[in-house]
C-alpha cells in the first residue's frame, strides 16, 4: 500500500534538472509532496488534487496522472538549497470518510553539489 | 511550523518504563497525527485524531495510546518502552474540513531513545 518513490537517491550539480516519481498500487484521490532537510522537520510543498493537474512552486512543479496512479516532481535549474529529502504521501480513492490520511513513500535523497 | 510545538526534544530512557511526548498548536487545526521515522520506512502513522476526544489508530499503533483533552493538545504515550521504539517522533496538525485536501504542518520532532 505504500506507494513506491523513484530513484531512491539523486546527486545533481547546481543547474540540473532532476525528476522525482511516485507511484501507487491503489486508485488515488490525492498526492501530497513534502521537502525534508537533515534533523529538521518535513515541509509542505504541494498538493495535487484531480488527475492531469499540474502546480508549481518556484522553480518546483508535479503532475498527477490519476490514471496510471502516478505523480511526478520536477526540479528544473536545481540549487544548492533543494538539497533533502523528497516525500510522496498519497491519499487512496476509496478513503472512507474525510480524515485524509497520508500514505507516505520512503523518500528520494537529493544532493545538489556546487 | 504553523505553531506546532513538540516536547521533549530528545529523550533517553530505558525499557520498561513509560513516556509521553507532548504536541501542543496554536493554529486550532481540528486533524493531529503522530508519525515515527525511521531509517528506510519513511514516516509512518501511528495515530490521528479528527476532534476533541476523537482518536483512531494508524498503520502502526502497537504499543501506543494517545489522548486528545483539547484542541490544542495531542498525547502520544508509549505504556512500556521497547527498544523497538527508539526512533524520531513527529506530530502533524491539518485544518479544513476535508483533511486530505490539506497540508500537513509538522512539528520539529523528539528524538526517543530507548535503552
Amino acid at each position: 500500500q505504500q506507494p513506491v518513490q523513484s530513484p531512491q537517491a539523486v546527486i545533481l550539480r547546481e543547474g540540473e534538472d532532476a525528476v522525482i516519481n511516485c507511484s501507487s498500487s491503489k486508485a488515488l484521490y490525492s498526492v501530497h509532496w513534502y521537502r525534508q532537510k537533515h534533523g529538521e522537520a518535513p515541509v509542505f510543498l504541494m498538493i495535487l488534487l484531480k488527475g492531469g493537474e499540474q502546480k508549481g512552486h518556484e522553480k518546483i512543479s508535479a503532475s498527477f496522472n490519476e490514471k496510471k496512479q502516478q505523480s511526478s516532481l520536477y526540479l528544473t535549474a536545481s540549487q544548492l538549497s533543494y538539497s533533502g529529502t523528497y516525500f510522496c504521501g498519497t491519499v487512496p480513492r476509496n478513503y472512507g470518510g474525510s480524515q485524509g490520511n497520508l500514505i507516505f513513500g520512503k523518500g528520494t535523497k537529493l544532493s545538489v553539489k556546487p | 511550523d504553523a505553531g506546532i510545538t513538540q516536547s521533549p526534544r530528545h529523550k533517553v530512557t530505558e525499557t520498561g518504563t513509560p513516556v509521553t511526548l507532548r504536541c501542543h498548536q496554536t493554529e486550532n487545526h481540528r486533524y493531529m497525527y503522530w508519525y515515527r521515522q525511521d531509517p528506510g520506512h519513511g514516516l509512518r502513522l501511528i495515530h490521528y485524531s479528527y476532534g476533541v476526544k476523537d482518536t483512531d489508530k494508524g498503520e502502526v499503533s502497537d504499543g501506543y495510546s494517545v489522548s486528545r483533552s483539547k484542541t490544542e493538545d495531542f498525547l502520544l504515550t508509549l505504556e512500556s518502552a521497547t527498544s523497538s521504539q527508539t526512533s524520531v517522533y513527529f506530530c502533524a496538525a491539518s485544518g479544513g474540513l476535508a483533511a486530505r485536501e490539506q497540508p500537513q504542518h509538522f512539528g520539529d520532532g523528539t528524538r526517543l531513545s530507548i535503552l
